[in-house]
């Protein structure tokens, strides 16, 4: 079955580490999306790809880091610089707009859970 | 930047009544796209109903209806008669559709409105 898979389900971070969340997809999508959420908040925009090897910060990108080197993969990385980085982690994926179709919205993983201790 | 709003932050409606959820947007372009989504407690996102803005024809998936009025910005999600399952925090979703641009295909959402359903 086609999907979005984000492991791990729950992480937890010590403070001054960096962590790397996983964000896998196999729908063949170019675009891609990571997302933090607070409790009870709206989903605030980390970073994005279109295509590989190319990625645009989003609205809060400061404390993070991303890479797309294969089309199914955008890992995000949390790192030390992340003051507050306990929150619910969503990635999405989606096609490109160039290529049309009904289906421009985007698939949302499980998401991951990540608490600094 | 384009910016989406849902001013609601919290509903709620009687099972079998209708409800109205509110989003606007703040854009320069001319074509996009906007989503409502559906977070239940699971946190699974969940697409509710899509529309195109080159559309004026307003979206219908069964019980959810779209009033788009592009002029206004303006794109609210209609829920009519309400059952136990609607109850979610339901998102606003804008995405840019302008080709070359620094924010090609970026994906915004609102603050979220939490739907409560009572029996």
């Amino acid at each position: 079955d086609g999907g979005i898979t984000q492991s791990p389900k729950y992480l937890f971070r010590k403070e001054g580490q960096n962590v790397t969340l996983s964000c896998e997809q196999n729908l063949n999508h170019d675009a891609m999306y990571w997302y933090r959420q607070d409790p009870g908040q709206g989903l605030r925009l980390i970073y994005y790809s279109q295509i590989v090897n190319d990625f645009q910060k989003g609205d809060i990108a400061e404390g993070y880091s991303v890479s797309r080197e294969k089309k199914e993969s955008f890992p995000l990385t949390v790192t030390s610089a992340q003051k507050n980085p306990t929150a619910f982690y969503l990635c999405a994926s989606s096609i490109d707009l160039g290529q049309g179709g009904p289906t421009t919205e985007a698939f949302f993983g499980q998401g991951t859970r990540l608490t600094v201790v | 930047a384009q910016t989406v709003t849902q001013s609601q932050p919290e509903m709620s409606v009687q099972e079998a009544e209708t409800v109205t959820l509110s989003c606007t947007y703040d854009t320069s372009e001319s074509d996009y796209y906007l989503f409502w989504y559906k977070q239940p407690p699971s946190r699974q996102m969940i697409l509710v109903i899509r529309q195109e803005a080159y559309k004026q024809q307003n979206a219908t998936e069964n019980r959810f209806s779209v009033n788009f009025q592009k002029a206004a910005k303006s794109f609210s999600l209609k829920i009519s008669d309400s059952q136990l399952g609607d109850a979610a925090m339901y998102f606003c979703a804008y995405r840019t559709t302008n080709a070359g641009g620094t924010s090609y295909g970026k994906l915004t959402f609102g603050q979220g409105t939490i739907l409560t359903v009572h029996p």
